[in-house]
């Protein structure tokens, strides 16, 4: 009873590096989301995927690409890590008008 | 244009005493709402949704919404806190596309 998992759980990175989160699950959600969330800013979408094949911006995609590799799995790029990019990253999914289940998240520090 | 208005950022409860935390929406479509929970460290956990069925919702750990067009209105409610309900609270919107708007969030405190 998996649902959505994330990896990885945390990560430290130093400015300019690259890394790639992963986001899978199992639920045979259609759409699929990536969040950054902030002391005080709330939720903020980056990218979706409202079904396999395709991927479009939300609120702040800027520094950030997305895959979406089949239907279970969506991941989420930083090509060149800025210190503004320190947060929580969550994943989630969801079917037709149903709510989104969401993964555990990512906790990312760039210094 | 759509939106969730959580109207308090925080709220205190003493322990046994009951949680109300407030949540207006503007949807242009019929709505489906939600509420979630979030445990530090955590993810959401989905507490309850509404869908156009029952205006009286019945989730998890005893929490409950009630739907009130006319006031537009999804305000959670619990008759006794237990200290284990401490986090923070989302009311949520699904705009009939493909995102989902959230609130603010509302974090939950609550005294011994």
């Amino acid at each position: 009873n998996a649902g959505v998992t994330q990896t990885p759980k945390f990560q430290v990175l130093k400015t300019g590096q690259s890394m790639t989160l992963q986001c899978a699950q199992d639920m045979n959600h259609n759409s699929m989301y990536w969040y950054r969330q902030d002391p005080g800013m709330g939720l903020r979408l980056i990218y979706y995927s409202a079904s396999e094949g395709t991927t479009d911006k939300g609120e702040v995609p800027n520094g950030y690409n997305v895959s979406r590799l089949n239907k279970r799995e969506f991941s989420l790029r930083l090509e060149s890590a800025a210190p503004s990019q320190t947060s929580v990253y969550f994943c989630a999914s969801r079917t037709g008008d149903q709510p989104q289940h969401f993964g555990d998240g990512t906790r990312l520090s760039i210094l | 244009a759509q939106s969730v208005t959580q109207l308090d950022s925080h709220v205190s409860v003493s322990e046994g005493t009951p949680v109300l935390l407030r949540c207006n929406y503007s949807s242009s479509y019929s709505p489906s709402l939600f509420w979630y929970v979030q445990h530090p460290n955590k993810g959401l956990q989905l507490l309850l949704k509404y869908t156009s069925a029952a205006t009286l919702v019945k989730g998890i750990n005893g929490f409950e919404a009630e739907f009130k067009k006319s006031e537009t209105s999804f305000h959670l409610t619990k008759p006794s806190a237990h200290m284990s309900d401490a986090a923070e609270y989302f009311c949520a919107l699904n705009t009939g596309g493909f995102k989902t708007i959230f609130g603010a969030g509302t974090r939950l405190f609550v005294k011994a």
